[in-house]
């Protein structure tokens, strides 16, 4: 069966500092993908990054950065300078397996807010 | 370009009462699917369907059925809805490569009293 941690269920933070959302995955396939979605308070899904199982690169895209770590089964979010429009709950999740991995496995979630 | 749309945006239901939240999409995904999402859990797959007439079971399909008739609808039934299918319903749509990302609706939220 396929899992995602995500074991902080509620960050808060001053506007600017940098966070850090843990991601942790269990699953058997060899081939899979991780996403990150943020959901704002308005409550639509906002995709943000995908990652596939063979590329371990982290990645960053302006203030946000990725990084995969098959070793440990982590795909963990950090956002730097942290802006109250980053305020909002983040999902991770996995490929599903018996879906030919078009369907996803979510984690919890963790709602960040940011402070002004 | 309306991607998918979910009607309606919100809903409440009697106990025992029956209805149909509607999902398009006019992207010619192949794969559409349905989940709940509940405080604390995430959201947790319902039904899915990899194409016309094909669909299938998620994780927590007890009380919903599906049909996908066309590429374009996916709609969810609940026959007799119960105070536990109380949630906010996402319908999603993917193209055929497994590697993309999945592209969500705006939600429905479902009270059931």
């Amino acid at each position: 069966a396929q899992k995602v941690t995500q074991a902080q269920t509620e960050i808060s933070v001053v506007e600017k500092e940098d966070v850090t959302l843990d991601c942790v995955y269990e699953t058997r396939d060899t081939t899979y993908y991780l996403f990150w979605y943020k959901q704002p308070p308005s409550g639509e899904l906002v995709f943000l990054i995908r990652r596939n199982s063979f590329d371990e690169q982290n990645e960053i895209s302006g203030r946000y950065s990725w990084n995969f770590q098959k070793s440990t089964s982590s795909f963990n979010f950090t956002i730097t300078a942290s802006q109250v429009v980053d305020s909002a709950v983040y999902f991770c999740a996995l490929s599903h397996s018996d879906t030919g991995r078009r369907a996803l496995t979510f984690g919890s979630g963790t709602r960040l807010q940011v402070q002004p | 370009n309306a991607g998918v749309t979910q009607t309606p945006k919100f809903q409440v239901l009697k106990t025992g009462q029956s209805m149909t939240l509607q999902c398009a999409q006019d992207m010619n995904h192949e794969y559409m699917s349905w989940y709940r999402q509940d405080p604390g859990m995430g959201l947790r797959l319902i039904h899915y369907s990899v194409g016309a007439g094909i669909t299938d079971q998620g994780e927590v399909p007890n009380g919903y059925n599906v049909s996908r008739s066309t590429t374009e609808d996916f709609p969810l039934r609940l026959l007799s809805a119960a105070p536990s299918q109380t949630s906010v319903y996402f319908c999603a749509s993917t193209p055929g490569q497994a590697n993309t990302e999945a592209f969500f609706g705006q939600g429905t939220r479902l009270t059931v009293v």
